[in-house]
């Protein structure tokens, strides 16, 4: 079966500091990967697919076949990037049958 | 944000009795999900439906059952509620197979 796996429950960075949330999965396919963000008691949104390779508020994500990763970096946090992060994965092609989630990195960025 | 709205926002039920969650939305959307989301636990699925009348089970669906009658509609119904289901439920919807999916702003629910 598949798995999404998010080590880290918290990360606390300084602001302007680089950050990376690692996500890894585990599927014998060809996985679509996602990350969600989730600020306090609002709907997730997204952040990134995998194979649209864009930049969104400064995230990148790359997604690693060799290490089953796909791990979320910016290099310089910012104040307003507090919030809970969820990797994501959908069996590919396709994926009628929704997401699989990590169970989430919160995220906290001191002054 | 896809036009998905949740209600109710916030409800407080007493164990056993039955509760139902309805999710709307206005995309047109074929596909529909129930998630519910807990501390350690991130979001898991309960139950999906890939068309009118059309549903299947998720990783977590003991307790629950779902009933689609209309495209835009997707009901989600304890059929008597414990307080292991006190969780945060939230809605999804994705237009066609390999499109984002689209989260509604949850339902928070409390069973004592």
């Amino acid at each position: 079966a598949q798995r999404v796996t998010q080590p880290e429950k918290l990360l606390s960075v300084f602001k302007g500091a680089p950050v990376e949330l690692k996500c890894n999965y585990s599927y014998s396919g060809s996985p679509e990967l996602f990350w969600y963000v989730q600020y306090s008691r609002q709907r997730l949104q997204l952040l990134l697919r995998h194979i649209s390779r864009e930049s969104i508020k400064g995230f990148t994500a790359d997604l690693n076949k060799g290490e089953t990763s796909f791990h979320l970096k910016k290099p310089f946090a910012q104040e307003e990037d507090s919030a809970m992060y969820y990797c994501a994965l959908r069996m590919g092609p396709g994926g009628a049958d929704g997401l699989t989630f990590g169970k989430g990195t919160h995220l906290i960025i001191q002054p | 944000d896809a036009g998905i709205t949740q209600s109710p926002r916030h409800k407080v039920t007493e164990t056993g009795t039955p509760v139902t969650l309805r999710c709307h939305q206005t995309e047109n959307h074929r596909y529909m999900y129930w998630y519910r989301q807990d501390p350690g636990h991130g979001l898991r699925l309960i139950h999906y439906s890939y068309g009118v009348k059309d549903t299947d089970k998720g990783e977590v669906s003991d307790g629950y059952s779902v009933s689609r009658s209309k495209t835009e509609d997707f009901l989600l119904t304890l059929e008597s509620a414990t307080s292991s289901q006190t969780s945060v439920y939230f809605c999804a919807t994705a237009g066609v197979v390999g499109n984002t999916i689209y989260f509604g702003e949850g339902s928070w629910l409390t069973v004592v």
